[in-house]
């Protein structure tokens, strides 16, 4: 069973707000991601997390930071939101090479307006 | 029983080999991704499609909506492809975009 959680759910906020996505796991996996998914698009990697103290960009560029200063939790800020972030976040979490499926939260849809 | 079942689990191949992968679901969707994840490595989408028929160099999906069935085929296989493949199942509505996942077809390929 996996054990990742993403809070909240669902978040409608209003422009220049400061954000903060929330990405926990339980698993003690050390390969933690952060997805992002417009509405009919396919998943696009913003961030990625080798470890503590460990945390690089991927491929889409985003105008998010993550921090990783625990193994279990991953959070991702966005500083002053704008509607051109309205779009779906996807946590994943891995073991690594010898385990290498991923578990995924189930998202946080943010609507900024 | 998983909402998404794939099949095979496991499947070894010589390179050069057509691969076929399978993805069967109970929901009603929206949506079908298929994603590839290396070992180490991070997840990439590879396909995202809600009807017919898609292709990507040596990569196809199919998705049979009314049979609720999805394929991913892998033409002339290579080494490079060994990876495990993940199907996850978007919807049913277009608000409601929750994402449930197969568990994954680790895919090796031989030299």
């Amino acid at each position: 069973e996996a054990d990742i959680y993403q809070t909240p759910r669902y978040l409608v906020i209003g422009t220049g707000k400061k954000i903060t996505l929330e990405c926990s796991q339980t698993m003690g996996h050390d390969k933690m991601y952060w997805y992002q998914q417009d509405p009919g698009m396919e998943l696009h990697l913003i961030h990625y997390s080798y470890g503590v103290n460990s945390t690089e960009k991927g491929d889409l560029s985003s105008e998010s930071t993550v921090s990783r200063i625990r193994t279990e939790h991953f959070p991702l800020t966005l500083e002053s939101a704008r509607p051109s972030h309205t779009s779906q976040y996807l946590c994943a979490s891995s073991i690594g090479i010898r385990e290498p499926e991923a578990f995924f939260g189930q998202g946080t849809r943010l609507t900024v307006v | 029983k998983n909402e998404v079942e794939q099949s095979p689990q496991n499947l070894t191949a010589q390179e050069g080999e057509f691969i076929t992968i399978n993805c069967s679901y109970s929901v009603g969707i929206s949506a079908l991704h298929w994603l590839q994840q290396h070992p180490g490595g991070g997840i990439v989408s590879l396909f995202m499609l809600s009807s017919g028929k898609k292709k990507h160099g040596r990569l196809i999906a199919t998705i049979n909506i009314q049979e609720k069935h999805s394929s991913l085929h892998i033409t002339a296989s290579h080494p490079r492809d060994s990876a495990v493949y993940i199907c996850a199942a978007l919807g049913p509505n277009f608000g409601n975009e929750k994402l449930t996942f197969g568990t994954g077809t680790r895919l090796t390929i031989i030299p």
